[in-house]
């Protein structure tokens, strides 16, 4: 079983729509939690770093971390055909030796259609 | 303010032969990590330098090697090519060691083996 879970989707929605994307995890230790978007032949670009539970709001996009169920959310509101993109969840323990390891979901495919 | 660069962006290399890869963080960071994405799939930790240490290793063998000079900047070595050591190479930048900095990504190097 892998730390963390992503569907890959694909996902399609027509613009204007709420986007949902999620991860699950495994590994308890897990503190930092962190959405990275990739388009294609680019690196990943940080969207949204939270730590901890909670929720977290960025302009369009709202990440939610509910650690009791090991579970991560990002939504994107009001989607727009540049939002078509793989977006990557990450996460990162906060123990003295974890220095900056991130793992990864295996990422989803969004394309947002106009 | 510059980000992560890496180069070259493309490489094509035969089994067997070794390949070095350079990054040069985002100004003001001092700590570099690289990871391996395989297409398809989210990047995967191969290690980090910090104080032109390794900190920490990802389950690569040691067929990959790393390094970091006083300037922050970052070679990642890669001896005995394996076809399966085709994949997106990415450099990512951060402040300090403690892993409670997010990682800024470049856009990677595209290495194929052949």
């Amino acid at each position: 079983q892998k730390e963390v879970e992503q569907d890959p989707g694909p996902l399609s929605v027509p613009e204007g729509a709420i986007v949902s994307l999620n991860c699950t995890y495994s590994n308890s230790a897990f503190q930092y939690f962190m959405w990275y978007r990739q388009y294609s032949r680019k690196g990943p670009e940080l969207l949204m770093y939270t730590y901890s539970s909670g929720n977290k709001e960025d302009g369009r996009f709202t990440a939610q971390v509910d650690k009791s169920s090991k579970y991560i959310s990002l939504f994107i509101r009001d989607s727009q055909p540049s939002d078509s993109a793989t977006y990557l969840c990450a996460m990162k323990d906060a123990g003295g030796t974890s220095y900056g390891k991130l793992t990864f979901g295996q990422g989803t495919i969004l394309t947002v259609h106009p | 303010d510059a980000g992560v660069t890496q180069s070259p962006t493309h490489l094509i290399k035969t089994r067997g032969q070794q390949v070095t890869l350079r990054c040069s963080p985002k100004s003001g960071h001092d700590t570099v990590s690289w990871y391996q994405q395989a297409l398809g799939q989210g990047p995967q930790f191969i290690f980090q330098y910090y104080e032109e240490e390794e900190r920490q290793r990802g389950n690569f063998p040691d067929r990959f090697s790393g390094h970091q000079f006083p300037n922050y900047s970052s070679e990642l070595n890669v001896n005995a090519l394996l076809l399966g050591d085709s994949a997106l190479y990415l450099c990512a930048s951060s402040l300090g060691d403690r892993g409670t900095s997010p990682l800024h990504f470049g856009n990677g190097t595209r290495l194929t083996v052949t």
